[in-house]
């Protein structure tokens, strides 16, 4: 597609279960962000790709939190030990030459 | 501590007339800003930019001020529509970091615009 697509839309969840979010970026863009949006907050920033290495993960919040991309493309945001506080909305951006960010329309975590 | 905010949560103005959202940040390394615009159950959108060495940036309906010495930046937008009633995020980043995409978000500012 043209735009920033991510799966799954909506994810529900039990305490302690492990989830994985996809995001797959708009081709050619070589620098996927992920970043994190709880309610009534701005998105906050989570980590940063730029081809299959990560530039800067400063904003990952714990270690249960890890990001891969291993073809430089796709992009997997792994959680483990799922915690209700992680209740929120995931955001995956990937960045024109120019800068300018293009997020998919996110994924909705719910942990129970 | 916020880097970037956005005191007012909601505005509400007439079909037609100015909308002015207004965003102030702490971080004097912060060189590049954005306004970013959010409709429900999607993502943000990119709006308008404006670098730290201009003050004014001018798109269309949309332009964005920046003062530096105040460290406020606000996105005026003439007439106001009703399809602007949107969620408007205020970010700012250092770019000259490299960090081209850690870019810090204020809170947003629910825009109704009121046919």
């Amino acid at each position: 597609g043209a735009g920033v697509s991510q799966t799954p839309s909506n994810k529900v969840t039990e305490k302690g279960k492990y989830v994985e979010l996809r995001c797959d970026p708009i081709s050619g863009h070589t620098a996927l962000y992920w970043y994190r949006q709880s309610l009534g907050q701005g998105p906050e920033f989570l980590i940063y790709f730029q081809g299959t290495g990560a530039a800067d993960d400063s904003g990952l919040p714990n270690d249960r939190f890890f990001a891969v991309r291993p073809e430089g493309s796709v992009s997997t945001l792994k959680i483990q030990r799922t915690e209700r506080g992680d209740s929120a909305v995931y955001l995956c951006a990937s960045s024109s030459p120019k800068g300018e960010l293009f997020f998919g329309e996110g994924s909705r975590l719910t942990v129970l | 501590d916020q880097q970037v905010k956005q005191n007012s949560p909601s505005l509400s103005v007439q079909e037609g007339r100015i909308s002015i959202l207004n965003c102030d940040y702490t971080n004097s390394m912060f060189d590049y800003f954005l306004w970013y615009k959010k409709y429900p159950a999607e993502g943000p959108t990119f709006l308008i930019s404006i670098s730290s060495i201009k003050d004014k940036n001018e798109d269309g309906r949309f332009t964005v001020f920046l003062n530096k010495s105040a460290k406020h930046l606000s996105l005026h937008i003439v007439p106001s529509q009703p399809g602007d009633s949107a969620v408007y995020f205020c970010a700012a980043s250092e770019r000259g970091g490299g960090s081209q995409g850690n870019l810090i978000f204020g809170k947003g500012t629910k825009l109704s615009v009121k046919p």
